[in-house]
């Protein structure tokens, strides 16, 4: 089965400041799919950014891009120029054959 | 992306009653999808629910504890039966459509319901 780790349950930046958060998973697919999920207090969960296995160019989305790298089986997000409205629960996710698995979540905290 | 609307926003219950969450979707989409997310925890697959078929539930969850209904391809129910406090959690629901914007594997979610047994 699929598993999906996030090693940092808190982490922390200073505004405009950049912060990466780490993920990584195990599977023995080809073909899948990862995200990046962010779920402010509002609890709504919000898709940033999605990356296909197959393709090797690092998905970007505006302020938010990841780090995939397919052997390591590792899939960390950068973001630049950090904002208050950053500040959330954000989830890594794996996804293959209609299973979607999410990792422990890490905390991300803005100072202003 | 879709626009995925749940009923109630939160409850509060009591042990042993039931209830039933709604959630509704702005498009038709094939694949519908039931999350638990107990507090401070990530979010945990209840069961995929298609239009037309039987609910596909995970390991640990079954259809006598949280029967679902999907009788079109707008709109599905989750109810969580004999309610104990074990059961207080936010319940979420997604859906996957791959003709969507955000491509095949994307699930979009819905607000959530925030559910405390007492």
């Amino acid at each position: 089965a699929q598993t999906v780790t996030q090693s940092q349950p808190e982490m922390s930046v200073q505004e405009a400041e950049t912060v990466t958060l780490s993920c990584t998973y195990d599977t023995s697919e080809s073909d899948y799919y990862l995200f990046w999920y962010k779920q402010p207090p509002s609890r709504q969960m919000i898709l940033v950014i999605r990356q296909e296995a197959y393709k090797q160019q690092n998905a970007t989305e505006n302020r938010f891009s990841v780090n995939f790298q397919k052997a390591a089986k590792s899939f960390s997000l950068k973001i630049s120029d950090s904002q208050l409205g950053d500040a959330a629960m954000y989830f890594c996710a794996f996804y293959n054959n209609n299973d979607m698995r999410f990792g422990a979540g890490t905390r991300l905290t803005v100072k202003p | 992306s879709a626009v995925i609307s749940q009923k109630p926003s939160r409850d509060i219950c009591q042990r042993g009653t039931s209830l039933t969450i709604q959630c509704q979707v702005d498009s038709q989409v094939t694949m519908m999808f039931w999350y638990r997310q107990q507090p401070g925890q990530s979010l945990t697959l209840i069961a995929t629910a298609n239009q037309g078929s039987e609910a596909t539930y995970e390991s640990g969850f079954v259809i006598d504890k949280f029967p679902i209904s999907r009788p079109n391809l707008t709109f599905s129910t989750l109810t969580v039966s004999n309610m104990s406090p074990e059961d207080s959690s936010i319940y979420l629901c997604s859906v996957e459509d791959g003709g969507l914007a955000g491509g095949r594997g994307t699930q979009y979610f819905g607000p959530g319901t925030r559910l405390t047994v007492l």
